[in-house]
């Protein structure tokens, strides 16, 4: 069975920086790319970035460009989301998101973190 | 970017009774492998969005058959047969035929 658990979730400052995990397990987690979608508090669904099954392609939303960093580490079945320069816009649930036979054709979901950017 | 628009926005439905979402794209989701990208997903009340129906019609695993998917190009809908309380949530469809885009979302609520 196909897990995702996300981790890393909090509160943090404008202007600060957050890192987001999701452990995969349940799939070969190196033979898919893998996103990460956010919905802000009582509002939509937003896709923020994919990355490719090796790493070598990475595709972002261009409200994060230039901030936040998606990453995988395939011994450790592990997908991270750096998150910089951060603002109050970018309050969101965050869900890692598995991709089914393409990059964006998104089958499975975790519950999701929390980050809150707040003084 | 590929917009997406759903309507209605709000369908109150009763139990045991049919429901209907349409979903219309701002452009051609048919992609140059030849495959139409658009998928359905439910999000319950508390819980992370759910895969329903992927590539315009296919339901995917362990979702009832009272869900069906249909349409093509720029015009896709959504039916559930007879409307269960389970099924209460927010609807969404998303397209993935470019970098992902989603509907506004239809909630779903029994009467």
């Amino acid at each position: 069975e196909v897990h995702l658990v996300e981790s890393g979730g909090g509160l943090v400052q404008p202007g600060g920086s957050l890192r987001l995990s999701c452990t995969a397990s349940g799939f070969t987690f190196s033979n898919y790319w893998m996103s990460w979608v956010r919905q802000a508090p009582g509002k939509g669904l937003e896709w923020v970035a994919t990355i490719k099954r090796d790493g070598s392609e990475k595709v972002y939303v261009d409200s994060v460009k230039g901030r936040f960093t998606i990453s995988r580490d395939d011994a450790k079945n592990s997908l991270y989301l750096q998150m910089t320069s951060l603002r109050a816009e970018d309050t969101a649930i965050y869900y890692c998101v598995k991709a089914a036979s393409g990059s964006f054709d998104f089958d499975y979901w975790g519950q999701g973190a929390l980050a809150t950017v707040s003084s | 970017d590929i917009v997406m628009t759903q309507t209605p926005l709000s369908s109150p439905v009763t139990l045991g009774q049919p429901a209907s979402i349409s979903c219309r794209s701002s452009q051609s989701l048919v992609h140059s492998d030849g495959n139409t990208y658009l998928n359905w997903l439910q999000q319950r009340p508390g819980q992370p969005p759910r895969l329903l129906i992927y590539k315009v019609s296919n339901r995917f695993s362990g979702v009832p058959d009272r869900f069906s998917g249909s349409g093509a190009g720029t015009d896709f809908t959504l039916k559930i047969s007879k409307v269960e309380t389970e099924d209460v949530g927010v609807y969404y469809c998303m397209q993935a035929t470019q970098f992902p885009t989603f509907g506004q979302g239809t909630k779903v609520e029994i009467k």
